[in-house]
Formats: structure tokens, C-alpha cells, sequence
């Protein structure tokens, strides 16, 4: 079946602009998380949504960071007045949340901010 | 609070040779821990993950991982490298299986001819 799918594959903006990251879980997935790829900082965990329930934000790293899950389905991760420390690649995970941590990753959006 | 320390940042093996990527761990809580692979260019694939239970896990391509709480470690095995499995391998705990992961910095694993 389909997996994890994100797009815009690749992002360039520019410092200041608004960006816009989408993320499609698999089918019938009713967890959903998001992390960043950086160079400096490795992989970290960015907000995780589970079902109705209000989201864990507390990986956002400012509040420039926002995220929103419609309809238990599609995500967009949105970062405003993108900084050159944002760059880095944006990943998107799903899961059951069948309590068996198994999570599945998308591809990746690779985002530079010049 | 979890961590999660992976002991080198490169690995270098022959074909045909043992894998042993190391992982230390530590955790407040019974961890759930994971060994991811990344491709290039390409998102994460779980390879394996121990939970509750046996504590030698076996995963995909080979790979195996021993969970040993006396040495908080989870290191993972392959006895025999193939070319295919160059690749960066990331380490991972949770605090449960409803909980986002802690990753480690990565292994990148070459493999030579």
C-alpha cells in the first residue's frame, strides 16, 4: 500500500518568507508526528498528533513553528519568518498508535532558507 | 527524561565482515527501543524494535539487537555485511508506544569490497 508521502520534496525560500509543508499519513493511521533533520542538530521530535486529542507541541523549537492535523488526516507543519536555521530536512511519521511505538516515515522535505 | 548515545559517528567493515553499531541508552522509565536505517536521500525504515519480552530481536535484512538493561545497551548485529547495507543507522527510545522517539546522532555504516 501507499506510505507516509510529503510534499514539496525540496523547498528553497527565501529568510523572512512563510513556508507551507504537507504531510499524508497512511491510510487509517491515527497517529501522526513530525521531527527535524539538521545537521547541527540531528534528529529531532517537532509535535505529535493522536486522534482527537490536543497535540504534544512541545518539540516546537519557537513559536514561529505551527502545525495543524485536518480531519485526522493531512498535516501541515507551517513556519513563519523563516530563519537560515530552519534549514534542514522536514520528516513526517505515522502510526497505528496501536502502542507499539512502530512509526513510518515519509521521504522527507529538504527546506533552505537563503 | 531518555537519551540516547551512539558510539561512533562512522563505521568501516569488509564485505562479508561483522557489523557491530553501538547504542547506549538511558530512561527513567522500561524503554521501548528501535534501530532505524536511512538511505540516501530517502526517509527511515524501521529495522527492528524491542518492547517487552525477549530481548534478542530480530529485524529485517538480517540485523539483530540485544536489549541488555544491566549495560543499558542495544547494540546492533549482522554477522555477515552486504554492500547493500551502507547506510546511516540511527538509534531510537521511546517512553512508550505512544510517545515520540529520542533519536541518537547516527552510525554511518560504509561497507568495502
Amino acid at each position: 500500500g501507499a506510505g507516509v508521502s510529503q510534499s514539496p520534496s525540496n523547498k528553497v525560500t527565501e529568510k523572512g518568507k512563510d513556508v507551507e509543508l504537507r504531510c499524508d499519513p497512511i491510510s487509517g493511521h491515527t497517529a501522526l508526528y513530525w521531527y527535524r533533520q539538521s545537521l547541527g542538530q540531528g534528529l529531532e521530535f517537532l509535535i505529535y498528533f493522536q486522534g482527537n486529542s490536543a497535540p504534544d507541541k512541545s518539540g516546537l523549537p519557537s513559536d514561529r513553528f505551527s502545525a495543524e492535523r485536518t480531519g485526522g488526516s493531512v498535516s501541515t507543519l507551517t513556519i513563519q519568518r523563516t530563519q537560515q536555521e530552519d534549514s534542514a530536512v522536514y520528516l513526517c511519521a505515522s502510526s497505528l498508535d496501536l502502542g507499539t511505538g512502530d512509526q513510518y516515515f515519509g521521504p522527507g522535505t529538504r527546506l533552505l532558507v537563503l | 527524561a531518555q537519551s540516547v548515545t551512539q558510539l561512533g559517528s562512522h563505521v568501516s567493515v569488509s564485505e562479508g565482515a561483522l557489523v557491530l553499531l553501538r547504542c547506549n541508552y538511558s530512561s527513567s522509565v522500561p524503554p521501548y527501543l528501535f534501530w532505524y536505517v536511512q538511505y540516501p536521500n530517502q526517509g527511515l525504515q524501521l529495522l527492528l524494535k524491542y518492547t517487552t519480552g525477549a530481548t534478542l530481536v530480530k529485524g529485517i535484512n538480517g540485523f539483530e539487537a540485544e536489549f541488555k538493561k544491566s549495560e543499558t545497551s542495544f547494540h546492533l548485529t549482522k554477522p555477515s555485511a552486504h554492500m547493500s547495507d551502507a547506510a546511516e543507522y540511527f538509534c531510537a527510545v521511546s517512553l512508550g508506544g505512544r510517545r515520540a522517539l529520542t533519536f541518537g546522532s547516527g552510525t554511518r555504516l560504509q561497507v568495502q569490497p
